[in-house]
């Protein structure tokens, strides 16, 4: 089956730590593979995207890459800011064009 | 373009009511989705459309659920005879069929509160 998992938060961190969301999936098929933000109070929003495996996608300073041989898609960003706080869902959609998320990783970033 | 939009988005229901919400996809986005999002948790598929047609509902989903998608554009969600377990945000989403890497995009969800 599809399933996506990721680490449990909340992630608390100091601005300008290094931050890293645990992504791993489970897919038939071959799956492009999303990064989604929840801003409070605003709906989800793309992130970032990678739709085979090596790729790297990026944006707003934070990086995931496909990684096939692992199942994972972990997303990275060197230097977090105050407004970087949110939570991030990392998800799936497979050859069905049918989308799967995680449960979402809630990450606080103090000044 | 004004993104997905979803009404209402707050609504209170007395358990046993019938409830309806609304989403209007972006132009041209023949594909449309219904997650539900409780507390905590990330968006639970619900049913998607391609154009008009429902292609797949989730077996999570009891009969009091039904979604129409008419002429291919707005989509309604019902729920019947709702419960206090129906407590949740609804969201709706949409997207093109411009190949693998195509993201869906969200609406702000129409939050559900069943009393």
């Amino acid at each position: 089956g599809n399933s996506v998992t990721q680490m449990e938060g909340p992630v608390t961190l100091s601005e300008e730590a290094f931050l890293t969301i645990n992504c791993t999936y489970t897919a038939t098929g071959y799956p492009s593979l999303f990064w989604y933000v929840q801003y409070p109070g605003e709906g989800l929003q793309l992130l970032l995207k990678a739709t085979k495996a090596d790729d790297k996608g990026s944006n707003k300073g934070f990086e995931a890459t496909y990684r096939k041989e692992t199942t994972s898609f972990h997303l990275e960003k060197g230097s977090v800011q105050v407004s970087d706080s949110a939570v991030y869902f990392c998800a799936l959609k497979n050859n069905f064009n049918k989308f799967y998320f995680g449960s979402g990783t809630k990450l606080n970033v103090k000044p | 373009d004004t993104g997905v939009s979803q009404n209402p988005r707050h609504k209170i229901t007395k358990r046993g009511q019938n409830v309806t919400f609304r989403c209007d996809p972006i132009s041209e986005h023949n594909r449309l989705y219904w997650y539900r999002q409780t507390l905590g948790q990330g968006p639970e598929f619900l049913t998607y459309f391609q154009n008009e047609a429902q292609l797949e509902k989730s077996r999570l989903l009891s009969d009091r659920f039904s979604a129409e998608r008419p002429k291919g554009s707005f989509s309604t969600l019902e729920i019947q005879r709702t419960e206090q377990g129906d407590s949740a945000m609804y969201l709706c989403a949409s997207s093109s069929d411009r190949g693998p890497g195509t993201e869906a995009f969200f609406g702000q969800g129409t939050r559900l509160t069943v009393v």
